[in-house]
């Protein structure tokens, strides 16, 4: 069984440019989630997408969005970098939606905005 | 709100010490509570919660409503239980939202 994988593992960008971050789901998991870890605190919820629709939605602004596809690989998309967006992000997958489901991490993708 | 706090960024014990970490709660419903572990060089993973009720490595926690705490506790360290242990909190009503904690590094010297 492989884990989930995200790439790429770190990335470089400009103020004000835009990133794609990619992940691959656990096998046979539907349920994807995504958090940005900024240096010294705990996880963030960005989104989660069920069935490739999001399904709830942390306090990050519309230029963070996200899909999933339907193998329920999943990418997250940043537009107009900015310098706080400079953190560890990570995906999460689990086999279904409902609370009683463990979500696997990813390793993360480091993300250097300058 | 939900919220979650790690008082202490650092717990330095020595080996066969007991271990407490500390882990408070806000929420106004009944949550899922989480404790995490990252080992060095090694991605987040779940280490035990609270609705299994099982020891894990040793570990165990209780869920204190009153005290809206979920501290985890484990009676000797090992200097493998050297890792970044996170607390994190789920409201039913969020599906699979996760709310973390700081983060507190656990040092087990010997």
């Amino acid at each position: 069984e492989t884990g989930v994988t995200q790439s790429p593992t770190h990335l470089i960008k400009t103020r004000g440019q835009q990133v794609t971050l990619r992940c691959s789901s656990q096998s046979g998991h539907n349920t994807v989630s995504w958090y940005q870890q900024a240096l010294g605190q705990g996880p963030q919820f960005i989104f989660q997408y069920y069935r490739e629709e999001e399904n709830g939605r942390g306090n990050f602004p519309p230029r963070f969005s996200g899909l999933q596809f339907p193998n329920y690989s999943s990418e997250l998309n940043v537009n107009a970098l900015e310098l706080d967006d400079s953190a560890l992000y990570l995906c999460a997958s689990s086999l279904d939606l409902g609370s009683g489901y463990e979500q696997y991490f990813g390793p993360g993708t480091r993300l250097t905005v300058t | 709100a939900q919220r979650v706090t790690q008082p202490e960024k650092l717990l330095s014990v020595f080996k066969g010490a007991p271990v407490e970490l500390k882990c408070n709660y806000s929420y106004s419903g009944s949550p899922e509570l989480f404790w995490y572990v990252q080992y060095s060089r090694q991605r987040l993973q779940l280490l035990l919660r609270h609705i299994s009720r099982e020891s894990i490595k040793g570990f165990t926690a209780d869920l204190n409503k009153g005290e809206t705490s979920f501290h985890l506790k484990k009676p000797f360290a090992q200097e493998e239980d050297s890792a970044m242990y996170y607390c994190a909190l789920r409201g039913l009503e969020y599906g699979n939202k996760l709310v973390f904690g700081a983060g507190t590094i656990l040092r087990v010297k010997s």
